[in-house]
Protein backbone atom coordinates (compact mmCIF):
# COMPACT_ATOMS: atom_id res chain seq x y z
CA UNK A 1 0.00 0.00 0.00
CA UNK A 2 0.71 3.67 -0.19
CA UNK A 3 2.90 4.87 2.91
CA UNK A 4 1.68 8.10 4.27
CA UNK A 5 4.48 10.48 6.51
CA UNK A 6 2.93 13.53 8.43
CA UNK A 7 5.10 15.89 9.94
CA UNK A 8 5.72 17.42 12.58
CA UNK A 9 4.28 14.82 14.46
CA UNK A 10 3.41 17.73 17.52
CA UNK A 11 2.99 21.46 17.13
CA UNK A 12 2.55 24.05 19.84
CA UNK A 13 2.25 27.85 18.48
CA UNK A 14 1.48 30.89 19.80
CA UNK A 15 -2.24 32.72 18.80
CA UNK A 16 -0.89 34.70 15.67
CA UNK A 17 2.02 32.43 14.48
CA UNK A 18 2.05 30.63 11.09
CA UNK A 19 2.83 26.63 10.00
CA UNK A 20 3.31 24.43 7.62
CA UNK A 21 2.17 21.21 7.98
CA UNK A 22 3.96 18.30 5.91
CA UNK A 23 2.46 15.36 3.66
CA UNK A 24 4.73 13.16 1.71
CA UNK A 25 3.34 9.81 0.22
CA UNK A 26 5.13 7.18 -1.56
CA UNK A 27 3.49 6.35 -4.89
CA UNK A 28 1.37 8.58 -7.61
CA UNK A 29 -1.87 9.35 -6.64
CA UNK A 30 -4.83 10.83 -7.87
CA UNK A 31 -6.43 11.78 -4.96
CA UNK A 32 -5.42 14.29 -1.97
CA UNK A 33 -7.39 15.68 0.67
CA UNK A 34 -6.65 17.32 3.70
CA UNK A 35 -9.09 17.07 6.98
CA UNK A 36 -9.10 18.82 10.20
CA UNK A 37 -10.31 16.66 13.07
CA UNK A 38 -12.19 18.37 15.70
CA UNK A 39 -12.73 17.60 19.51
CA UNK A 40 -15.50 15.90 18.60
CA UNK A 41 -14.13 13.54 16.17
CA UNK A 42 -15.32 14.57 12.95
CA UNK A 43 -13.34 15.06 9.94
CA UNK A 44 -13.98 18.33 8.38
CA UNK A 45 -13.05 18.83 4.51
CA UNK A 46 -10.08 21.59 4.28
CA UNK A 47 -9.44 20.96 1.08
CA UNK A 48 -9.52 18.37 -2.54
CA UNK A 49 -6.08 18.73 -3.46
CA UNK A 50 -4.36 16.26 -5.88
CA UNK A 51 -2.44 18.87 -7.55
CA UNK A 52 -1.53 22.66 -7.59
CA UNK A 53 -2.36 25.21 -5.04
CA UNK A 54 -5.54 26.34 -3.71
CA UNK A 55 -6.52 28.69 -0.95
CA UNK A 56 -9.32 29.16 1.71
CA UNK A 57 -9.13 32.09 4.60
CA UNK A 58 -6.08 31.70 6.15
CA UNK A 59 -5.37 28.30 4.97
CA UNK A 60 -4.18 27.63 1.78
CA UNK A 61 -2.30 24.06 0.38
CA UNK A 62 -0.01 22.77 -1.70
CA UNK A 63 0.60 19.23 -3.91
CA UNK A 64 3.20 19.28 -6.03
CA UNK A 65 2.43 15.42 -7.25
CA UNK A 66 5.25 14.99 -9.47
CA UNK A 67 7.43 15.10 -6.31
CA UNK A 68 4.35 13.12 -4.18
CA UNK A 69 4.49 15.79 -1.29
CA UNK A 70 1.59 18.36 -0.43
CA UNK A 71 2.12 21.82 2.02
CA UNK A 72 -0.55 22.96 4.04
CA UNK A 73 -0.46 26.03 5.20
CA UNK A 74 -1.94 27.78 8.32
CA UNK A 75 -1.63 31.94 8.35
CA UNK A 76 -2.54 33.72 12.26
CA UNK A 77 -3.23 30.95 13.93
CA UNK A 78 -6.34 31.05 16.22
CA UNK A 79 -6.80 28.75 19.15
CA UNK A 80 -9.62 27.46 17.15
CA UNK A 81 -7.21 25.76 14.68
CA UNK A 82 -6.25 23.62 17.58
CA UNK A 83 -6.79 19.55 16.48
CA UNK A 84 -5.24 16.84 14.50
CA UNK A 85 -4.36 17.57 10.43
CA UNK A 86 -4.58 14.86 8.67
CA UNK A 87 -3.83 13.98 5.21
CA UNK A 88 -5.46 11.29 2.97
CA UNK A 89 -4.20 10.05 -0.27
CA UNK A 90 -5.71 7.10 -2.87
CA UNK A 91 -5.31 6.13 -5.92
CA UNK A 92 -8.29 5.33 -8.21
CA UNK A 93 -11.04 2.89 -7.35
CA UNK A 94 -8.93 2.31 -4.61
CA UNK A 95 -9.24 2.77 -0.85
CA UNK A 96 -7.72 5.78 1.02
CA UNK A 97 -4.35 5.64 2.71
CA UNK A 98 -4.28 8.47 6.05
CA UNK A 99 -1.36 9.86 7.65
CA UNK A 100 -0.67 9.60 11.25
CA UNK A 101 -1.55 13.45 11.49
CA UNK A 102 -0.21 16.49 12.53
CA UNK A 103 -1.25 17.46 16.28
CA UNK A 104 -1.84 21.20 16.80
CA UNK A 105 -1.78 23.14 19.60
CA UNK A 106 -2.56 26.74 19.36
CA UNK A 107 -2.01 28.88 22.72
CA UNK A 108 -3.57 32.52 23.33
CA UNK B 1 -27.57 19.61 1.69
CA UNK B 2 -27.67 16.99 4.94
CA UNK B 3 -24.18 15.84 5.33
CA UNK B 4 -23.81 12.73 6.28
CA UNK B 5 -25.60 10.87 9.15
CA UNK B 6 -24.55 8.06 11.60
CA UNK B 7 -26.41 6.19 14.11
CA UNK B 8 -25.96 5.67 17.26
CA UNK B 9 -23.59 8.46 17.99
CA UNK B 10 -22.14 6.69 21.31
CA UNK B 11 -22.87 3.07 22.14
CA UNK B 12 -21.87 0.47 25.31
CA UNK B 13 -21.41 -2.75 24.85
CA UNK B 14 -19.91 -5.82 26.08
CA UNK B 15 -17.44 -8.74 25.22
CA UNK B 16 -19.24 -11.33 23.36
CA UNK B 17 -22.06 -8.90 21.94
CA UNK B 18 -22.58 -8.05 18.81
CA UNK B 19 -23.31 -4.57 17.26
CA UNK B 20 -24.76 -2.48 14.20
CA UNK B 21 -23.65 0.95 13.14
CA UNK B 22 -25.66 2.64 10.24
CA UNK B 23 -24.54 5.73 7.93
CA UNK B 24 -26.34 7.66 5.61
CA UNK B 25 -24.61 9.22 3.11
CA UNK B 26 -25.16 12.54 1.49
CA UNK B 27 -27.72 12.28 -1.20
CA UNK B 28 -26.78 11.74 -4.39
CA UNK B 29 -23.59 9.83 -3.29
CA UNK B 30 -23.00 6.06 -4.21
CA UNK B 31 -20.06 5.32 -2.24
CA UNK B 32 -19.40 4.79 1.65
CA UNK B 33 -16.49 3.54 3.35
CA UNK B 34 -16.06 3.06 6.69
CA UNK B 35 -13.10 3.15 9.18
CA UNK B 36 -11.91 2.26 12.23
CA UNK B 37 -9.83 5.38 14.44
CA UNK B 38 -8.27 4.17 17.73
CA UNK B 39 -5.34 5.91 20.00
CA UNK B 40 -3.05 3.11 18.88
CA UNK B 41 -3.18 2.55 15.10
CA UNK B 42 -4.75 6.12 14.06
CA UNK B 43 -7.36 5.65 11.06
CA UNK B 44 -7.65 2.00 9.41
CA UNK B 45 -9.83 1.29 6.32
CA UNK B 46 -12.66 -1.37 6.73
CA UNK B 47 -14.65 -1.28 3.65
CA UNK B 48 -16.42 0.32 1.17
CA UNK B 49 -19.40 0.09 -0.94
CA UNK B 50 -20.25 1.09 -3.95
CA UNK B 51 -24.17 0.86 -5.25
CA UNK B 52 -24.03 -2.09 -2.96
CA UNK B 53 -21.15 -3.96 -3.81
CA UNK B 54 -18.05 -4.26 -1.96
CA UNK B 55 -14.79 -2.98 -4.01
CA UNK B 56 -12.63 -2.37 -1.41
CA UNK B 57 -11.55 -4.24 1.48
CA UNK B 58 -9.38 -3.80 4.82
CA UNK B 59 -7.27 -6.05 6.63
CA UNK B 60 -10.04 -6.89 9.35
CA UNK B 61 -11.01 -10.42 10.13
CA UNK B 62 -14.21 -11.35 9.29
CA UNK B 63 -15.94 -10.50 12.57
CA UNK B 64 -16.41 -7.04 10.65
CA UNK B 65 -19.44 -6.87 8.37
CA UNK B 66 -20.95 -4.62 5.85
CA UNK B 67 -23.68 -4.04 3.32
CA UNK B 68 -25.55 -1.30 1.31
CA UNK B 69 -29.21 -0.78 0.54
CA UNK B 70 -30.44 0.60 -2.44
CA UNK B 71 -31.01 4.06 -1.49
CA UNK B 72 -26.98 4.04 -0.48
CA UNK B 73 -27.31 3.55 3.42
CA UNK B 74 -25.30 1.64 4.68
CA UNK B 75 -24.50 -0.45 7.52
CA UNK B 76 -21.36 -2.35 9.34
CA UNK B 77 -22.16 -5.13 11.93
CA UNK B 78 -19.04 -6.17 14.28
CA UNK B 79 -20.25 -9.48 16.20
CA UNK B 80 -18.21 -11.05 18.93
CA UNK B 81 -17.14 -7.84 20.52
CA UNK B 82 -13.78 -8.25 21.39
CA UNK B 83 -12.22 -5.51 23.95
CA UNK B 84 -9.83 -4.16 21.41
CA UNK B 85 -13.18 -3.02 19.15
CA UNK B 86 -13.16 -0.14 21.18
CA UNK B 87 -12.94 3.06 18.87
CA UNK B 88 -14.47 5.66 16.55
CA UNK B 89 -16.29 4.20 13.49
CA UNK B 90 -16.33 6.69 10.91
CA UNK B 91 -17.90 6.59 7.67
CA UNK B 92 -17.33 8.71 4.53
CA UNK B 93 -19.29 9.09 1.77
CA UNK B 94 -18.57 10.20 -2.10
CA UNK B 95 -20.40 10.83 -5.22
CA UNK B 96 -18.08 8.66 -7.41
CA UNK B 97 -15.75 5.15 -6.41
CA UNK B 98 -13.43 5.29 -3.71
CA UNK B 99 -10.75 7.57 -4.66
CA UNK B 100 -11.68 9.20 -7.40
CA UNK B 101 -13.78 11.95 -6.01
CA UNK B 102 -13.90 14.35 -2.96
CA UNK B 103 -15.57 12.08 0.39
CA UNK B 104 -17.27 13.54 3.30
CA UNK B 105 -17.42 12.32 6.19
CA UNK B 106 -19.89 11.74 9.42
CA UNK B 107 -19.34 12.50 12.86
CA UNK B 108 -18.60 8.59 13.92
CA UNK B 109 -20.16 6.29 15.85
CA UNK B 110 -17.81 5.86 19.53
CA UNK B 111 -17.91 2.48 20.34
CA UNK B 112 -16.90 1.01 23.97
CA UNK B 113 -16.64 -2.32 24.63
CA UNK B 114 -16.88 -3.52 28.64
Amino acid sequence: GIQVEQSPPDLILQEGANSTLRCNFSDSVNNLQWFHQNPWGQLINLFYIPSGTKQNGRLSATTVATERYSLLYISSSQTTDSGVYFCAVATNFNKFYFGSGTKLNVKP
Amino acid sequence: KAGVTQTPRYLIKTRGQQVTLSCSPISGHRSVSWYQQTPGQGLQFLFEYFSETQRNKGNFPGRFSGRQFSNSRSEMNVSTLELGDSALYLCASSPGASGTREQFFGPGTRLTVL
